[in-house]
């Protein structure tokens, strides 16, 4: 099945820089999202981008998508020690039951 | 706010035993979802429902069954739980439809078995 695979697996960084994770999957997307995982818990939803979408912006995350490339990236501006986490991409297919392939994630580091 | 909860959030259970883990949704979403989670292999998906009664094979249902008899509700069953299905498993819930929608995530069981 498609995969997203994110970059880099690790990433440490001080508070106040810029993380940026990428993820490229391998084929036709209806939509790719990302979520964020705390130590041990459940993911949270973040961002939404559909396939006929190139950015979106929702508060300091910036997602681009590229569809002739088959990636994706999330970039987090203005870091902050709570953005520490995991981060996942996940792709739907156009299978009409918003299943979802998730990547194996990204751990951010946001050190204070 | 969407709610997503699960039975446990952590249970130890031996070789053999059939184990039932529940998952329950306050936001009456038609789709709901049973992964699990292991280092290094990301989130799998088990088993998924977009109905009552109804469920669909994810990409690794060996070993597991599910049931949905309520809308709310959504069950996932190791029938003789190997040590191999030690893992983290997430439920999630999202809405139904043509849309693309986020999924709703509960906390999570770990779940050991000896």
């Amino acid at each position: 099945s498609q995969q997203g695979e994110e970059d880099p697996q690790a990433l440490s960084i001080q508070e106040g820089e810029n993380a940026t994770m990428n993820c490229s999957y391998k084929t036709s997307i209806n939509n790719l999202q990302w979520y964020r995982q705390n130590s041990g818990r459940g993911l949270v939803h973040l961002i939404l981008i559909r396939s006929n979408e190139r950015e979106k912006h929702s508060g300091r995350l910036r997602v681009t998508l590229d569809t002739s490339k088959k990636s994706s990236s999330l970039l987090i501006t203005a870091s902050r020690a709570a953005d520490t986490a995991s981060y996942f991409c996940a792709t739907e297919a156009y299978t009409g039951f918003q299943k979802l392939v998730f990547g194996t994630g990204t751990r951010l580091l946001v050190s204070p | 706010d969407v709610k997503v909860t699960q039975s446990s959030r952590y249970l130890v259970k031996r070789t053999g035993e059939k184990v039932f883990l529940e998952c329950v949704q306050d936001m009456d979403h038609e789709n709901m979802f049973w992964y699990r989670q292991d280092p290094g292999l990301g989130l799998r998906l088990i088993y998924f429902s977009y109905d009552v009664k109804m469920k669909e094979k994810g990409d690794i249902p060996e070993g597991y069954s599910v049931s949905r008899e309520k809308k709310e509700r959504f069950s996932l069953i190791l029938e003789s739980a190997s040590t191999n299905q030690t893992s983290m498993y997430l439920c999630a819930s999202s809405r139904g439809g043509r849309n693309p929608y986020e999924q709703y995530f509960g906390p999570g069981t770990r779940l050991t078995v000896t």
